[in-house]
């Protein structure tokens, strides 16, 4: 299993443009989640699914979009780059009701 | 809300020094409890969870953590650092609908 992979690994984006951070997971997980990582701040949840077709808010989602089409996928996308989007986003996957996250490599992102 | 305290932001300590990492969570519901390892470059790791049971819960390169109920904490041991160790760790806690909620994280940098 490849677990949870995720692309690119480093981003460099312009103010105003926009692009989407790919995220896929082979282990069959319906929970999956984004989260941006600040240094000093820990981890924040943008957006997260439970399956398929559903998607819901976290406690950062203001910038950002996801969609669910397949359990496997679980695309960001940031439309209209800002600066206070530099960060590095991981993506994760959950076995329903476990808890236990399993954690892509992540995507680094500046935005200047 | 849920929320989760680490207090020591950073800790430097020496090879084969003992270890403990602070953690505290507010949340009125049964916990499950995590601690997270990201190595240098690397994503996050599960270290150890508890669910219930035996609040005094092993997980893998000899940590250990205690789950203190009346004091709202789980503190994060190991008795002999190693410099492998040096990395930053996060302490996370069940939220609603599958979440979980991390705390800032702490920065451990063992010298050799």
């Amino acid at each position: 299993n490849a677990g949870v992979t995720q692309t690119p690994k480093f981003r460099i984006l312009k103010i105003g443009q926009s692009m989407t951070l790919q995220c896929a997971q082979d282990m069959n997980h319906n929970y999956m989640y984004w989260y941006r990582q600040d240094p000093g701040m820990g981890l924040k949840l943008i957006y997260y699914s439970v399956g398929a077709g559903i998607t819901d808010k976290g406690e950062v989602p203001n910038g950002y979009n996801v969609s669910r089409s397949t359990t496997e996928d679980f695309p960001l996308r940031l439309e209209l780059a800002a600066p206070s989007q530099t960060s590095v986003y991981f993506c994760a996957s959950q076995l329903e009701v476990s808890y236990e996250q399993y954690f892509g490599p992540g995507t680094r992102l500046t935005v200047t | 809300a849920q929320s989760v305290s680490q207090h020591n932001h950073h800790v430097i300590l020496s090879e084969a020094a003992s270890l403990e990492l602070g953690c505290n969570y507010s949340y009125g519901g049964t916990v499950n409890l995590f601690w997270y390892v990201q190595y240098p470059g690397q994503h996050l790791q599960l270290l150890l969870k508890y669910f219930s049971g035996d609040p005094l819960v092993k997980g893998i390169k000899g940590f250990e953590a205690e789950f203190i109920k009346s004091k709202f904490s789980f503190n994060l041991r190991k008795p002999s650092v190693q410099w492998s160790d040096t990395a930053e760790y996060f302490c996370a806690v069940n939220g609603r609908f599958q979440k979980l909620v991390f705390g800032t994280g702490t920065r451990l940098l063992v010298s050799p």
